[in-house]
């Protein structure tokens, strides 16, 4: 079975600081996936970036980054130079491997930026 | 392109009674999802589905039920609503191509049962 947990429920950063949310996972699978999603209070779900198992170079989209630690299960998120537009939940997700696709949720971590 | 389409976006039931939540893709996914994220918390994940005529269960089913007749359509049915029920639920849908994986969610349905 997978696992998602993310232990900080809530954090508070300054503007312009670079902020870590942390996500570990388990299971049992060599082949899996790591997602972040923002949900702004407006609660859509937004995909931020997308870490694969195999994958050998951490994964960056703009000011977000994955921190991917293999040995370690954990898969932590890191927006740099952080906007007020930042705050929201952010949701750590891990899919299975091909023919197991459905995505597991962490319980989330509500960040504010403060000005 | 849509994307994944859910309605109502609101809806509040009495306990007992029973309604279809609506979900639609137009991007030709052969896997959709339901989950539910009650307040303050992660999605769960209620029913899936890998293609027309093929659901299975997720985390938490009870109460639910699903059909998938086409690949675009993947109704949730609520039979008899509780107030454990009031959620907000989302509906997914997602492609792979070799390793390159990508999920679609719907703008979620706000429902309260009282």
């Amino acid at each position: 079975a997978q696992k998602i947990t993310q232990t900080q429920p809530g954090m508070f950063v300054q503007e312009k600081e670079a902020v870590t949310l942390d996500c570990t996972y388990d299971t049992s699978d060599p082949s899996y996936g790591l997602f972040w999603y923002k949900q702004p209070s407006s609660g859509e779900m937004i995909f931020l970036i997308y870490q694969g198992s195999y994958d050998q170079q951490n994964a960056t989209e703009g000011r977000y980054s994955l921190n991917f630690q293999k040995a370690r299960k954990s898969a932590n998120l890191v927006i740099s130079a952080s906007q007020l537009g930042d705050s929201a939940m952010y949701f750590c997700a891990m899919r299975g491997p091909s023919g197991n696709e459905k995505l597991t949720f962490g319980t989330g971590t509500r960040l504010t930026i403060i000005p | 392109n849509a994307g994944v389409t859910q309605t109502p976006k609101f809806r509040i039931l009495k306990i007992g009674q029973s309604m279809t939540l609506q979900c639609t893709q137009d991007m030709n996914h052969n896997y959709m999802y339901w989950y539910r994220q009650d307040p303050g918390m992660g999605l769960k994940l209620i029913y899936y589905s890998v293609g027309a005529g093929i659901t299975d269960k997720g985390e938490v089913p009870n109460g639910y039920n699903v059909s998938r007749s086409t690949t675009e359509d993947f109704p949730l049915r609520l039979e008899l609503a509780a107030p454990s029920q009031t959620s907000v639920y989302f509906c997914a849908s997602s492609y792979s191509t070799g390793q390159v994986y990508g999920y679609t969610f719907g703008s979620g349905t706000r429902l309260t049962v009282v």
